[in-house]
């Protein structure tokens, strides 16, 4: 069946920009998760939706950034007034929600701030 | 919160066998993942650990012990398609959803 699709696969803009990343999950898994990932890192934590609301915004660096999931299903994070460190490989993943169930992720939105 | 510490960077051979280690000191415990990553690609799931022991999955075994804080993931018979970024992550107790992931260690598989 379909994984996880992200959309973009890549996106360039200018420092100060608003940008829009899309994740269309895994049809039926109602966890939705969203990273952050530079070179030579891990995933960095950035937010979880459990269904429509999201259960952990803990990861969120500021304000600036945003994440909806308005139906259960499709999320988009928004990150307002972009700047260079934003720059960063954005993965989104999606689970069936079970306590023992594995993440399953896209193949994520290349970012590059100009 | 969760801090999980990996080697960063490691060589080995084709056709022996690797252990790759990983500790973790967390406010809760809910399970371990591991998941392979190649350069520009998604990370893929391998494994994941909830109760202590060993569980093996064909040239790959992964290995908990829950009151050292302690995992480990084996290859064996490394083949050089095995040279990848492989990702120790932690599931938090709370909704069990959470899952922190540690920075990864870049295996090389060399002739």
């Amino acid at each position: 069946g379909a994984g996880v699709s992200q959309t973009p696969s890549n996106k360039v803009t200018e420092k100060g920009k608003y940008v829009e990343l899309r994740c269309d999950p895994i049809s039926g898994h109602t966890a939705l998760y969203w990273y952050r990932q530079s070179l030579g890192q891990g995933p960095e934590f950035l937010i979880y939706f459990q269904g429509t609301g999201a259960a952990d915004d803990s990861g969120l660096p500021n304000d600036r950034f945003f994440a909806v999931r308005p139906e259960g299903s499709v999320s988009t994070l928004k990150i307002q007034r972009t700047e260079r460190g934003d720059s960063a490989v954005y993965l989104c993943a999606s689970s069936p929600g079970q306590w023992n169930s594995p993440l399953h992720f896209g193949n994520g939105t290349r970012l590059t701030v100009t | 919160g969760q801090n999980i510490d990996q080697p960063t960077e490691m060589t080995a051979t084709e056709g022996a066998i690797v252990q790759i280690n990983c500790t973790y000191q967390t406010s809760g415990f809910n399970g371990l993942f591991w998941y392979q990553q190649h350069a520009g690609e998604a990370p893929t799931f391998l494994s994941y650990n909830v109760l202590d022991g060993l569980e093996e999955k064909g040239r790959f075994s992964s290995f908990l012990s829950r009151s050292k804080g302690y995992s480990y993931l084996l290859l064996k018979e490394l083949q050089m398609k095995d040279s990848a970024s492989y990702l120790c992550a932690v599931r938090d107790p709370r909704g069990y959803q959470k899952v922190t992931f540690g920075t990864g260690t870049k295996l090389q598989v060399i002739p």
